[in-house]
């Protein structure tokens, strides 16, 4: 099982521009989740899915955010337009509902400039 | 107040000591409580997960769990330097509904 797979890793971009961040959850995991992580807030949930539909996204900051998910094996955070403040590490997480065991990417490091 | 409180630490320990991590949470709806382990520029891995209140022992590691207090412990014996990580406790509220809330982490370094 390749696991959580998150692309880019790494991202740097000018403020104001759009930024997509790109999940694939584990085969066979119908909740995915979005999480961000900075050193003075630690790991807060942004939107989490249940079967490709959003459950919850009061985490999610401001409007500038959106979150999709089209099918069982994709998912994107795009930030538009994006600002300093939104650098962060952005985690995407996936679990097989029931279960409670949820399973982390390695993350992608954003930072606006 | 933060539903999940932890300690930042950060927190060194020689190499062989026990370790102990700690968390208290505020919400009684919290049911399940797991530990998570970050490495450096790495995501987190789940460590230990619990639902019920006393003990659970994975090898060198044992998790603690005081509903009653609201408490909960991540107990590390004969630490090794490949424990040094960021630990993180989670708290959610039952299974079928996987929001986990977070603390902060402890940044724990075992010096060989």
């Amino acid at each position: 099982d390749a696991g959580v797979i998150q692309s880019p890793r790494h991202e740097v971009t000018e403020m104001g521009q759009e930024v997509t961040l790109r999940c694939k959850p584990i085969s066979g995991h119908n909740s995915l989740f979005w999480y961000r992580q900075t050193m003075m807030r630690g790991l807060e949930l942004l939107i989490y899915f249940n079967n490709n539909v959003p459950i919850d996204d009061s985490g999610m900051p401001e409007d500038r955010f959106s979150a999709k998910m089209p099918n069982a094996s994709f998912s994107t955070l795009k930030i538009q337009p994006s600002e300093p403040r939104d650098s962060a590490v952005y985690f995407c997480a996936s679990s097989l509902r029931g279960k409670g065991l949820v399973t982390f990417g390695s993350g992608t490091r954003l930072t606006v400039v | 107040q933060k539903e999940v409180e932890q300690d930042p630490g950060p927190l060194s320990v020689p190499e062989g000591a026990i370790v102990s991590l700690n968390c208290t949470y505020s919400n009684s709806a919290f049911q399940y409580f797991m530990w998570y382990r970050q490495y450096s520029r790495k995501g987190p891995e789940l460590l230990m997960y619990t639902y019920s209140s006393g003990n659970k022992e994975d090898g060198r590691f044992t998790a603690q769990v005081d509903k009653s207090s609201k408490y909960i412990s991540l107990f590390i014996r004969d630490s090794q330097p490949s424990d040094s990580a960021t630990y993180l406790c989670a708290c959610g509220s039952n299974f079928g509904n996987e929001k986990l809330t977070f603390g902060t982490g402890t940044r724990l370094t075992i010096i060989p």
